[in-house]
């Protein structure tokens, strides 16, 4: 089962620029994570942010999540070349030890 | 970090064969490990939860029977695909939840390399 969507499902910048991922979820959450998963390779957890939360930075990442909406951003700021990869929102609907459930994915290309 | 380990990382089979894919916590006990399926430029779907000790749960649509998972250590669990196909080809990943941490509560989730399956 899938929690929602990412939007857009692909991006094309140029370096320098900032990118914006969105994710939408459908169900109440404990918290909802954003992970990055180069082309065939396994993912790299990025930033989590919990459901008391609004906004979230690491780096150049910034997190922003919505419970009234059920929905998240991710902002990548300055972006580079090697920020090229697919970028997931994945929820635990509680704390318990239950899975990560996944969105889609947006595919981000930043082009040099 | 804690560190998932995964084997084989690829692995190319006859159809008709089986192929284990193996998922190793290192350095910490996990009692709980997620199985989870990526068809190309596709995401990742949850294919079950395995416990250790006890059986596997399997979300709708996934065939127990195709898909064996064994946890049978704290440190290990094994995804064994049964008479493969070549629709069965895809990446597989795994996953085990850290230790519990006060004040965060249940453990963060860890996750493997993947394991590509091609089915001939």
């Amino acid at each position: 089962s899938q929690q929602g969507e990412e939007d857009p499902q692909a991006l094309s910048i140029q370096e320098g620029e900032n990118a914006t991922m969105n994710c939408s979820y459908k169900t109440s959450i404990n918290n909802l994570q954003w992970y990055r998963q180069n082309s065939g390779r396994g993912l790299v957890h990025l930033i989590l942010i919990r459901s008391n939360e609004r906004e979230k930075h690491s780096g150049r990442l910034r997190v922003t999540l919505d419970t009234s909406k059920k929905s998240s951003s991710l902002l990548i700021t300055a972006s580079r070349a090697a920020d090229t990869a697919s970028y997931f929102c994945a929820t635990a609907v509680n704390q318990a030890g239950t899975a990560l459930i996944f969105g889609k994915g947006t595919t981000l290309s930043v082009s040099s | 970090g804690a560190v998932v380990s995964q084997h084989p990382s690829r692995v190319i089979c006859k159809s008709g064969t089986s192929v284990k894919i193996e998922c190793r916590s290192l350095d910490f006990q996990a009692t709980t490990m997620f199985w989870y399926r990526q068809f190309p430029k596709q995401s990742l779907m949850l294919m079950a939860t395995s416990n250790e000790g006890s059986k596997a749960t399997y979300e709708q649509g996934v065939e127990k029977d195709k898909f064996l998972i064994n946890h049978a250590s704290l440190t290990l669990s094994t995804l064994t695909v049964t008479s493969a196909h070549p629709e069965d080809s895809s990446f597989y990943i795994c996953s085990a939840r850290g230790p519990y941490h006060r004040g965060r509560g249940t453990g963060e989730l860890f996750f493997g390399e993947g394991s590509r399956l091609t089915v001939l």
